[in-house]
C-alpha cells in the first residue's frame, strides 16, 4: 500500500523558533515528493523533490530528500505567524498523488 | 489565469439529495484526482482517473461516483449525502512522472443540512 507518515502531527512554536517537520514514504514506484502549504484554502505548492540530498529553498523555508532513508524534511527558520498553516506531503507514486496526514503549525506570537 | 476550476465554491444540499461537483481544467493532464478534507484533516483521496481509466480507493464509500467525459472535466456525484459527508471538496490534476506538480482547484465546500 502506498503510504505518506509525516511527523509530527502538530506542533506549536514561538515566533522566531525554527522548526523541521518530517515526511516518510515507501520506495514502490517512488517519482517525487511534494510540500504543500494549506491554510483556509486549497493547497498551495512549495517544493518538488526527486533527487536525493539537493536543497531546494524559497526565502525561510527549505527541503532535502533523503532516498536512502525515504524521507524528507521541510525546514522553516525563524517562524513567523504567518507560517501557521497545515504542511502537507505527497508522493506521486506514478501514478497516483498520495498525501501524508499533514503537521498542524501554529505559531504563537 | 486559473488552470484548475471547481463549480461551485459553496453547494448545501439536503440530505440524502443527490449533488454533483465539477472540476475543469486547461492544463491538459493526465490525471484528475478528487479529494475530500473534513476539517484540520488532510486531504483524503477518493478516486483518481489516469486518462479514462478510473481507480477507485478502497475505502471510498459506494455513495460516492465519479465521471470523466474527457480530457478536461471531471465530477463528482454523491448520490445520497448525509452528514457525514460535509467536506471540503478538492480535485487536483497531475501529469506522473512529469517535472510539475499537481495542481489545485479552490474547491467546493459542501454543506449537507
Amino acid at each position: 500500500e502506498d503510504k505518506v507518515v509525516q511527523s509530527p502531527l502538530s506542533l506549536v512554536v514561538h515566533e522566531g523558533d525554527t522548526v523541521t517537520l518530517n515526511c516518510s514514504y515507501e520506495v514502490t514506484n517512488f517519482r517525487s515528493l511534494l510540500w504543500y502549504k494549506q491554510e483556509k484554502k486549497a493547497p498551495t505548492f512549495l517544493f518538488m523533490l526527486t533527487s536525493s540530498g539537493i536543497e531546494k529553498k524559497s526565502g525561510r523555508l527549505s527541503s532535502i530528500l533523503d532516498k536512502k532513508e525515504l524521507s524528507s524534511i521541510l525546514n522553516i527558520t525563524a517562524t513567523q505567524t504567518g507560517d501557521s498553516a497545515i504542511y502537507l506531503c505527497a508522493v506521486d507514486y506514478g501514478n497516483k498523488l498520495v498525501f501524508g496526514a499533514g503537521t498542524i503549525l501554529r505559531v504563537k506570537s | 489565469d486559473a488552470m484548475v476550476i471547481q463549480n461551485p465554491r459553496y453547494q448545501v444540499t439536503q440530505f440524502g439529495k443527490p449533488v454533483t461537483l465539477s472540476c475543469s481544467q486547461t492544463l491538459n493532464h493526465n490525471v484528475m484526482y478528487w479529494y475530500q478534507q473534513k476539517s484540520s484533516q488532510a486531504p483524503k483521496l477518493l478516486f483518481h482517473y489516469y486518462d479514462k481509466d478510473f481507480n477507485n480507493e478502497a475505502d471510498t464509500p459506494d455513495n460516492f461516483q465519479s465521471r470523466r467525459p474527457n480530457t478536461s472535466f471531471c465530477f463528482l456525484d454523491i448520490r445520497s449525502p448525509g452528514l457525514g459527508d460535509a467536506a471540503m471538496y478538492l480535485c487536483a490534476t497531475s501529469t506522473p512522472g512529469g517535472n510539475t506538480e499537481a495542481f489545485f482547484g479552490q474547491g467546493t465546500r459542501l454543506t449537507v443540512v
